[in-house]
């Protein structure tokens, strides 16, 4: 699967909207791009997931470019409730395996 | 409503003392996922059950199994826990390459 390269972290503040970019060079033909959401002590959340061009749904979109190797993960208008790590996964369209990279820890500030 | 339950949420087991973490699931899924994760780490994925075929990580030590006795159930099995292997133990399910749903987590400390 390929490997995801994201910011480590962002700061944001409430009501502003958030793009996170994460980098996947080596993303195969039939994978997918999804992204998680994780707060501490929880397991990780489905936000969003998608294949090519933009994908909406009622809490993110999902922005993927013609040659799928980056994606843009977009939070419109966050709350003090998004501060939370984000993972940028490519999910294999063959098995459904899902490989973590970093992460990126966003921060929320009034 | 259908979720992904992991039981005990806290365990403490001592150096050298086999464990095991279960995983039910009222989702009917028929993949069900074990990940490890360590503090301020991301998820690493130890193994994963594509109904009965197990699928295990080439890194994932010998020290931990799984078994999946049937479709709702999972056990992770660590037979010698060693101090390294203090993490929060997740499960997840999924129906093939839709979303995964992770359980809430089993926190294991080792002493």
């Amino acid at each position: 699967l390929a490997k995801t390269t994201q910011p480590i972290s962002m700061d944001s503040y409430e009501g502003q909207e958030v793009n996170i970019t994460c980098s996947h060079n080596n993303i195969a033909t039939n994978d997918y791009i999804t992204w998680y959401q994780q707060f501490p002590s929880q397991g990780p959340r489905f936000i969003i997931q998608g294949y090519k061009t933009k994908v909406t749904n009622e809490v993110a979109s999902l922005f993927i470019p013609a040659d799928r190797k980056s994606s843009t993960l977009s939070l419109p208008r966050v709350s003090l409730s998004d501060t939370a790590v984000y993972y940028c996964l490519v999910g294999s369209g063959n098995t459904g395996k899902l490989i973590f990279g970093q992460g990126t820890t966003l921060q929320v500030k009034p | 409503d259908a979720m992904v339950i992991q039981n005990p949420r806290y365990q403490v087991t001592q150096f050298g003392k086999p464990v095991t973490l279960s995983c039910s699931q009222t989702l009917n899924h028929n993949v069900m996922y074990w990940y490890q994760q360590k503090s301020s780490q991301a998820p690493k994925l130890l193994f994963h059950y594509y109904d009965k075929d197990f699928n295990n990580e080439a890194d994932t030590p010998d020290n931990f199994q799984s078994r999946r006795p049937n479709t709702s159930f999972c056990f992770l099995d660590i037979r010698s826990p060693g101090l390294g292997d203090a993490a929060m133990y997740l499960c997840a399910t999924s129906s093939g390459q839709d979303e995964q749903y992770f359980g809430p987590g089993t926190r294991l400390t080792v002493t």
